[in-house]
């Protein structure tokens, strides 16, 4: 069975830092673009970061880019973002998703499977 | 940036009837969109990718359709668990990926 579990998440000051982790299990995670989107209470899905399956080549969404860090240790099955300067529009939900593969062919963000979601309240 | 805006915001409908929901794009994403229904208390889940495609395990009830810039999600025949919340996102023009604001489903 697939899971994502993510953790790190909580309740950190603005200008804070914190790092989310994104445990993998069930899937060949190696094989697996993998991304995080987050969902600010009561709204929508926004996409925040993507990373390829080897970990060479990352994406942000400009509203994180120089503030957050993607990373991933396929010997670990983890996934990381690494959020500094923290500000209150960051509170959300994070999800880390795993691309989606099909058939032999696998779509680096199309989100298949997803974690529970850590909650990231930012807040003096 | 590609934005997507899903209409209509909420749609009320009974089980067992058909339900449309639409997405329209600001520029052409080509078949490059996929659909999520999304529960309370829960994370999205995967329905249809490249406009038209079920994921695995998804029921034939799921179809999609659309190209360029104008998408539809069709259920047929409606289960009291497919009420819930279904997004649209593209990756036609990335980054940055962008979803919809999402319509609602009630019954």
């Amino acid at each position: 069975e697939v899971q994502l579990l993510e953790s790190g998440g909580g309740l950190v000051q603005p200008g804070g830092s914190l790092r989310l982790s994104c445990a993998a299990s069930g899937f060949t995670f190696s094989n697996y673009a993998m991304s995080w989107v987050r969902q600010a209470p009561g709204k929508g899905l926004e996409w925040v970061s993507s990373i390829s399956a080897s970990g060479g080549t990352t994406y942000y969404a400009d509203s994180v880019k120089g503030r957050f860090t993607i990373s991933r240790d396929n010997s670990e099955n983890t996934l990381y973002l690494q959020m500094t300067s923290l500000r209150a529009e960051d509170t959300a939900v994070y999800y880390c998703a795993s691309g989606y593969c099909s058939g032999g062919v696998c779509y680096f963000v199309y989100f298949q499977h997803w974690g529970q979601g850590t909650l990231v309240t930012v807040s003096s | 940036e590609i934005v997507l805006t899903q209409s209509p915001g909420t749609l009320s409908l009974s089980p067992g009837e058909r339900a449309t929901l639409s997405c329209r794009a600001s520029q052409s994403v080509g078949n490059y969109l996929a659909w999520y229904q999304q529960k309370p208390g829960q994370a999205p889940r995967l329905l249809i990718y490249d406009a038209s495609n079920r994921a695995t395990g998804i029921p034939a009830r799921f179809s999609g359709g659309g190209s360029g810039t104008d998408f539809t999600l069709t259920i047929s025949n409606l289960e009291p668990e497919d009420f819930a919340l279904y997004y649209c996102q593209q990756r036609g023009n990335w980054p940055p990926i962008t979803f919809g604001q999402g319509t609602r489903l009630e019954i």
